[in-house]
């Protein structure tokens, strides 16, 4: 099962581009690559999901390398409201996906 | 309601009783989940099925017991509840076929407390 490994935090100030990288050493040919948020006292929020290159959507990108040994949710122009856990999960929806112990970040005004 | 609600939100029970939380979902969603998160850290899987009657456990699963006769519903069972069980308990559901197809979808949260 493939193991992540992230940023335990990060800082950022309101307008600056975050990138968030999640190492994924053990990744399976079948398994994706899937991008949560979560605000405290609330359940994770989807982000983003890929398989492979790159993905963007209305509120983040994602760069996957061709080895898939890592990947990187980057946040265009980041503001307060982004203060967040973010989490990596690797897997596939017929094996057990396990989020990583996430990455807090902390944008600042 | 339509969406994913969990039952009870806050539930405090004393060590040796059996709990159940509930967990429903509106969606028809074949995959449902249930993670626990102890404070200040990540998810952790406990169990998950890909559809009525069929169950799979996840990272952590000792202790408990889940069943999934209804694709809505996926109660998930602490047969003796110990105070390392406190945490709060979410469930979750995915729709494989979805646009997004690895997007799990989160109930707001069972906080458990074990006395």
């Amino acid at each position: 099962l493939a193991k992540t490994t992230q940023p335990i935090s990060m800082d950022s100030y309101e307008g600056q581009e975050v990138n968030i990288t999640c190492s994924h050493n053990n990744i399976a040919t079948n398994d994706y690559i899937t991008w949560y948020q979560q605000f405290p006292s609330q359940g994770p929020r989807f982000i983003i999901q890929g398989y492979k290159t790159k993905v963007t959507n209305e509120v983040a990108s994602l760069f996957i390398p061709a080895d898939r040994k890592s990947s990187t949710l980057s946040l265009p122009r980041v503001s307060l409201s982004d203060t967040a856990v973010y989490y990596c999960l690797v897997g596939d929806k017929n094996n057990d996906m396990r989020f990583g112990a996430g990455t807090r970040l902390t944008v600042k005004p | 309601d339509a969406g994913i609600t969990q039952s009870p939100r806050y539930k405090i029970t004393e060590t040796g009783r059996q709990v159940t939380l509930m967990c429903h979902q509106t969606w028809s969603h074949s995959y449902m989940f249930w993670y626990r998160q102890d404070l200040g850290h990540g998810l952790r899987l406990i169990y998950y099925s890909a559809a009525a009657d069929i169950t799979d456990k996840g990272e952590v699963p000792d202790g408990y017991v889940v069943s999934r006769s209804k694709t809505e519903n996926f109660p998930l069972t602490l047969e003796s509840a110990t105070r390392s069980q406190t945490s709060v308990y979410f469930c979750a559901s995915l729709d494989p076929s979805g646009g997004s197809s690895y997007e799990q979808y989160f109930g707001p949260g069972t906080r458990l407390t074990v006395t």
